[in-house]
């Protein structure tokens, strides 16, 4: 039963280029969310997604930033004229159907994105 | 708004010692759950233990036991009998379980290291 899978684990850019992180969700879940980790800090809520629809962004970006979840295939957080601030570790978490209280976010390795 | 306190600094325990990682929160939520994750040096997120505010006894899973104190705010994690590999960031975080606000707030983190 394979985990939460991103990829790429490490991704280089150039400012003003486009970075474009996948992520695909334990088998059987249908929540994603994307969070980001400067360093030296916790990590940050950006965006819930379900299949197609987006549910709460209130922690992205207004600019540059977007996400989506299509009805097949993984979910992608593109992030348009990458600047240097943008470098940080994205983490991509799954949890299954919501059935309670107790529904834990499993999270994928993560991608290390470095813009020079 | 939801909010975690992690202030202690890096933190030591000698191999097969207990120690106590602490984490202080806020919340206006009725009902919410505490997490806490472990973060190794190769970076993913490792979910370890959960908390409802609502559960009457506290958590524990192997190992890891959560000291809850829901009149004070704390949710302290204890690790039992340290190994080495427990050398890692450790993150505290909570949601909300009302609602469809689904999103883990973090804290900063604590660096735990394991003396051999």
């Amino acid at each position: 039963n394979a985990g939460v899978m991103q990829n790429p684990r490490h991704l280089v850019r150039r400012r003003g280029q486009e970075a474009r992180l996948r992520c695909s969700p334990m088998k059987g879940h249908s929540h994603v969310y994307w969070y980001r980790q400067l360093p030296e800090e916790g990590l940050k809520f950006m965006v819930y997604l379900q299949k197609e629809n987006i549910i709460d962004e209130s922690g992205m970006p207004k600019e540059r930033f977007s996400a989506e979840f299509p009805k097949e295939g993984p979910s992608i957080l593109r992030i348009q004229q990458v600047v240097r601030g943008d470098s940080a570790a994205y983490f991509c978490a799954s949890s299954p159907v919501v059935r309670g209280p107790t529904d834990t976010q499993y999270f994928g390795p993560g991608t290390r994105l470095t813009v020079l | 708004a939801q909010k975690i306190t992690q202030t202690q600094p890096g933190m030591f325990v000698q191999e097969k010692e207990a120690v106590t990682l602490d984490c202080t929160y806020d919340t206006s939520d009725p009902s919410y759950g505490l997490f806490w994750y472990k973060q190794p040096s190769s970076g993913e997120m490792i979910f370890l233990i959960y908390q409802g505010s609502y559960d009457q006894q506290n958590a524990t899973e192997g190992r890891y036991s959560l000291n809850f104190q829901k009149a004070r705010k704390s949710a302290n994690l204890v690790i039992s009998a340290s190994q080495l590999g427990d050398s890692a960031m450790y993150f505290c975080a909570m949601r909300p379980i009302t609602g469809a606000n689904s999103k883990l707030t973090f804290g900063k983190g604590i660096t735990l290291s394991v003396r051999p």
